[in-house]
């Protein structure tokens, strides 16, 4: 099946400053996404990105996928950007399709 | 519109016990699905359905049925608990990804096994 690598696992900043995630995959996708998981749990659609780039507020994400990478772009991060940040691609076998995940990058922003 | 929901947001069991989570949709979803995430890990899938009276097994199916019986609901069973079940449990759903779907997570189940 596919496999999905995200990096760093973890990642500490001060607020204010900028961050690149990064998410490789094995294999070609047409369905990309990503997550931010709150401090209590709460899983939260950020984008769907197959490919190109798309912007949300101080976030972006840019997906290659004829190179198998995608990245999560946070500008000015403020506290409130902490938590865990998920990559997850669809895979289709046999009529069906689910979402793989990576293991996320542990982001934590100190005031 | 309510979403995902799913019920008990907390339990306890003991060893042996047995439960059965519930998770609802109203979107009309046909996909949904089961996952867990054990504490610092990502998410890994234990069941998965395309459709009332269809299911199939994910990654990590031991221990666990489902039956999907409507489109809205999917419930999980979890017979003979066991301390390897102590995790916290998604619920999610969504229209097929290749049409350019998202997926949508319920607030998570937290379970304890003692």
């Amino acid at each position: 099946g596919i496999q999905v690598e995200q990096s760093p696992p973890d990642l500490i900043l001060q607020e204010g400053a900028n961050s690149t995630l990064r998410c490789n995959f094995s294999d070609s996708v047409n369905n990309l996404q990503w997550f931010h998981q709150n401090p209590w749990g709460q899983l939260i659609n950020l984008f769907y990105i197959p490919s190109g780039t798309k912007q949300n507020g101080r976030l972006s994400a840019t997906t290659v996928a004829t190179e198998r990478y995608s990245l999560l772009y946070i500008s000015s991060s403020q506290t409130t950007d902490s938590g865990v940040y998920f990559c997850a691609v669809a895979e289709r076998r046999g009529g069906s399709e689910k979402l793989v995940f990576g293991k996320g990058t542990k982001l934590t922003v100190n005031p | 519109n309510a979403g995902v929901t799913q019920t008990p947001k907390f339990r306890i069991l003991k060893i042996g016990q047995s439960m059965t989570l519930q998770c609802t949709q109203d979107m009309n979803h046909n996909y949904m699905y089961w996952y867990r995430q054990d504490p610092g890990m990502g998410l890994k899938l234990i069941y998965y359905s395309v459709g009332a009276g269809i299911t199939d097994k994910g990654e990590v199916p031991n221990g666990y049925n489902v039956s999907r019986s409507t489109t809205e609901d999917f419930p999980l069973r979890l017979e003979l608990a066991a301390p390897s079940q102590t995790s916290v449990y998604f619920c999610a759903s969504s229209d097929p990804f290749w049409s350019g779907n998202t997926i949508y997570f319920g607030e998570g189940s937290w379970l304890t096994v003692v």
